[in-house]
């Protein structure tokens, strides 16, 4: 059985410049959640992707976009890069099942550093 | 969704029990109690979950107390490897997102 993988592992990016985060899930999840994590905090979830729709957001603005593939690999792209949008991004994918009883299998994540 | 209370960060012996708390007393009937912990240079993993009983797996134990609004997070011989970041969560029965906090930085003393 395949973990999550994400790619890549590192990525330094300048103001103002987007970047793509690719996150391919574990075999038989049909759902993918991203998050972000700043250092020294939890991560924050940015938005989850079931059967390729989005399935809920949170607080991040519209310039975070995702894309959830048939094979249910996933994508972040983030637009106009801001300095604070430096973090580690996390992939996470699940067999999404409702009731709050799944686990979410993470992957090691992408460290973004924007200059 | 619903918060949880951890303190900041505890201390153990190797080879020792830990025993990491966790305050929840804003919790629905059908939240789950999660933990996840967090390697350093790691993304989350999962630890354990309950919703009402005492549970138990190969890597800890959950006590879960009778009036749910608190939790325990047991493992019963700690390791240099269980150092990291334990994350108290609560997951309600309408999403599949994880709301985390700042979790308890857990040291392991050799």
């Amino acid at each position: 059985e395949t973990g999550v993988t994400q790619s890549p592992t590192h990525l330094i990016k300048t103001r103002g410049q987007q970047v793509t985060l690719r996150c391919s899930s574990q075999s038989g999840h049909n759902t993918v959640s991203w998050y972000q994590q700043a250092l020294g905090q939890g991560p924050q979830f940015i938005f989850q992707y079931y059967r390729e729709e989005e399935n809920g957001r949170g607080n991040f603005p519209p310039r975070f976009s995702g894309l959830q593939f048939p094979n249910y690999s996933s994508e972040l792209n983030v637009n106009a890069l801001e300095l604070d949008d430096s973090a580690l991004y996390l992939c996470a994918s699940s067999l999404l099942s409702g009731g709050g009883s799944n686990e979410q299998f993470f992957g090691p994540g992408t460290r973004l550093t924007v200059l | 969704d619903a918060k949880t209370t951890q303190p900041n960060s505890m201390e153990s012996n190797e080879e020792e029990p830990v025993h990491l708390p966790c305050n929840h007393s804003t919790i629905s009937g059908t939240d789950y109690i999660h933990w996840y912990r967090q390697l350093p240079s790691q993304g989350p993993e999962y630890v354990i979950h309950g919703l009402t009983s005492n549970v138990n797996n190969r890597m800890a134990s959950l006590a879960i107390a009778e009036d749910r609004k608190s939790s325990t997070l047991i493992l019963h011989r700690a390791t240099l490897r269980d150092a990291a970041v334990y994350y108290c969560i609560l997951r309600d029965s309408g999403g599949d997102k994880i709301i985390f906090g700042k979790g308890t930085r857990l040291h392991i003393l050799p």
